[in-house]
């Protein structure tokens, strides 16, 4: 069936450091990719998606390209702040409106 | 506030009793997900609802679960007898509807937490 593989965390950082968390997924047909993100405390919010290959969802300094050929939509930010230290999950889903299939999630944890 | 919210936010129960879980989705979303979230894990999905209809129901979701949207409108989620391996987070999500696109975004609420003693 349908997966999403993460890279396992924790990833800890520096502030202004260079941040990759790799995705990696297994679909059928030509799914939707999202990356939510789940702040100490708070609930889980879109981040940025990308519905189809090649394109590149961002926000926030944020970016993922959905890359069919390697099946992976991994997520990068240039200089990442204490502020962005949070758990992040890589998500899909094969249809509109159905469910969402996320990976384990990765820890971020940025110091100053 | 107009996002999603549920209710209650933590829960604590002893194995054995039954448990009921509220969400109010966002009011003109039409979809309403079930999610549950086990510490260090993604959240797996349990079931969804367009309007009253429940459309899909996950594997994980045993007999002692059951999932109701009678209007439309607010979800409860009920866990009978319930057992230790049933504590875990439990989130709602809603989405406007079926069509692709940013329209279809699926808003989480904060969750419930369980704890079955």
């Amino acid at each position: 069936g349908d997966s999403v593989t993460q890279m396992e965390g924790p990833v800890t950082l520096s502030e202004e450091a260079f941040l990759t968390i790799n995705c990696t997924y297994t679909a059928t047909g030509y799914p939707s990719l999202f990356w939510y993100v789940q702040y100490p405390g708070e609930g889980l919010q879109l981040l940025l998606k990308a519905t189809k290959a090649d394109d590149k969802g961002s926000n926030k300094g944020f970016e993922a390209t959905y890359r069919k050929e390697t099946t992976s939509f991994h997520l990068e930010k240039g200089s990442v702040q204490v502020s962005d230290s949070a758990v992040y999950f890589c998500a899909l889903y094969r249809q509109a409106g159905t469910a969402l299939i996320f990976g384990k999630g990765t820890t971020l944890s940025v110091s100053s | 506030d107009t996002g999603v919210s549920q209710d209650p936010r933590h829960k604590i129960t002893k194995r054995g009793q039954n448990v009921t879980f509220r969400c109010d989705p966002i009011s003109e979303h039409n979809r309403l997900y079930w999610y549950r979230q086990t510490l260090g894990q993604g959240p797996e999905f349990l079931t969804y609802f367009q309007n009253e209809a429940q459309l899909e129901k996950s594997r994980l979701l045993s007999d002692r679960f059951s999932a109701e949207r009678p209007k439309g409108s607010f979800s409860t989620l009920e866990i009978q007898r319930t057992e230790q391996g049933d504590s875990a987070m439990y989130l709602c999500a809603s989405s406007r509807g079926i069509r692709s696109g940013l329209n279809n975004e699926q808003f989480f609420g904060p969750g419930t937490r369980l704890t079955v003693l």
